[in-house]
């Protein structure tokens, strides 16, 4: 069964580094996701993309963070200068689609911890 | 304000036994719901769609009710693999929003 892969699946990171988080959705997907969960907390929603483009982003996805499909596969996350509380599980996941309800598939995520 | 209300339990159930939970959302304009579970610290993986009609899926059931803005999941004959959070997540304006409860905690006790 097709799935959405993440790497890596555990980053270490000092407070204003940069990182990227990498994600290879469903190969006949058309839209993508990112997602963070702080520990304890609920899924926040941050981007989504379609067609090159962010389609919709949260009050989260400040100026911090940017995304990019920068080949036919892999779909990422930067964060240019990470913050103590950017410490949390981010998930990437994509849909085949916007009909029927936007199913979103999700990949097992990265926990990012900052210093 | 964008609300996706759970209670958060834990719900202790015996297993066998029948459980229910509800969400309530506060878009009355959302169109898309769903069921996802959440193992701990995993990604949350769905259960099912909720569909205006109400749905089945073996075990489990998942109600709409547009009028009170709430919808429903039915766990039947549990077992012990139900043990898990219950997240409700609902579409905002658009889809390609999607708004999380804080999720429902399962205990299915032997």
């Amino acid at each position: 069964e097709p799935e959405v892969t993440q790497t890596p699946s555990h980053q270490v990171t000092q407070m204003g580094q940069e990182v990227i988080l990498r994600c290879v959705p469903i190969s006949n997907h058309l839209y993508f996701y990112w997602y963070r969960q702080i520990l304890g907390q609920k899924v926040e929603f941050l981007v989504s993309f379609y067609n090159n483009e962010i389609s919709e982003k949260s009050e989260i996805f400040d100026d911090q963070f940017s995304v990019e499909r920068p080949d036919g596969s892999n779909f990422t996350l930067k964060i240019r200068s990470t913050k103590l509380e950017d410490s949390a599980m981010y998930f990437c996941a994509s849909s085949e689609n916007l009909a029927g309800g936007n199913t979103q598939y999700f990949g097992p995520g990265t926990r990012l911890t900052v210093l | 304000r964008k609300e996706v209300e759970q209670d958060p339990g834990p719900f202790n159930v015996p297993e066998g036994a029948t459980v229910a939970f509800n969400c309530t959302y506060s878009n009355s304009a959302s169109q898309s719901f769903f069921w996802y579970r959440q193992d701990c610290r995993k990604e949350p993986k769905l259960l099912m769609s909720v569909y205006s009609s109400g749905n089945e899926d073996g075990r489990f059931t998942a109600q709409l009710n547009r009028a009170s803005q709430y919808i429903s999941l039915l766990i039947r004959d549990s077992k012990l693999s139900d043990s898990a959070t219950y997240l409700c997540v609902v579409n905002w304006e658009s889809n390609y929003q999607l708004i999380w409860g804080a999720g429902t905690k399962l205990i299915i006790k032997p």
